[in-house]
């Protein structure tokens, strides 16, 4: 089935860095991938639109600035935090679809902690 | 802008027993997908069942059934003969007919925490 990989698993960061997050898929290509944030306790909002030799396309109230956003090849996306600060702590999520209407395959999530 | 509510933060079932879920969603669109996610503490999302808006037969996959009503807007989840490893958090989500080739992200509810009693 269609698997997405994303590294790393957990990150510590000092504050004012940057960090970034990989998503790949392993045995699909895909144009567009998206990246959401998910709080404790709470849902996964989408953060991005991540298209494949484009630019990305943000949700109203996510800093573009602040999360950039590659998709370079049809197997990976990135997601770069610049300038990390404590209130970016959280768990990001990346996912893809392998087809339409099949359902989206995520990734195992990233969790990042600003300090 | 669709929405989708999860009227239940948490629920609580007897290992072996039968839980339903709710999830009623918002939208003009006619024709859609809808989903059910499980997200166990590891955290992985994992895909549960999922559903055609054009197809009026409810979907299925082993001790989950959805129960889908259009009309309503409405789409629950049952699962019977819970198990252990149900429990988990469980995201109904709504996808845009537009999103064929996977060009929309999916909507998410806020979620449903199981808890199986041994």
């Amino acid at each position: 089935g269609a698997v997405v990989s994303q590294h790393p698993s957990r990150v510590i960061c000092k504050s004012g860095t940057s960090v970034k997050i990989e998503c790949r898929s392993l045995d699909f290509q895909a144009t567009t991938m998206f990246w959401y944030r998910q709080f404790p306790k709470q849902s996964l909002m989408l953060m991005a639109t991540s298209n494949e030799g484009s630019k990305a396309t943000y949700e109203q109230g996510v800093e573009k600035d602040k999360f950039l956003i590659n998709h370079a090849s049809l197997t990976l996306s990135t997601l770069t935090v610049t300038s990390a600060h404590p209130e970016d702590s959280s768990f990001y999520i990346c996912s893809a679809s392998a087809g339409a209407g099949y359902g989206y395959t995520f990734g195992s999530g990233t969790r990042l902690t600003v300090v | 802008a669709q929405t989708v509510t999860q009227s239940q933060p948490e629920m609580s079932v007897q290992e072996a027993e039968t839980v339903t879920l709710s999830c009623t969603y918002d939208t003009s669109e006619s024709d859609y997908y809808l989903f059910w996610y499980k997200q166990p503490p590891s955290r992985q999302m994992i895909l549960v069942i999922r559903q055609e808006a054009y197809k009026q037969q409810n979907a299925t996959e082993n001790r989950f059934s959805v129960n889908f009503q259009k009309a309503a807007k409405s789409f629950s989840l049952k699962i019977s003969d819970s198990q252990l490893g149900d429990a988990a958090m469980y995201f109904c989500a709504y996808l845009s007919p537009y999103s064929g080739g996977g060009a929309d992200g999916l909507t998410f509810g806020k979620g449903t925490h199981l808890i199986i009693q041994p």
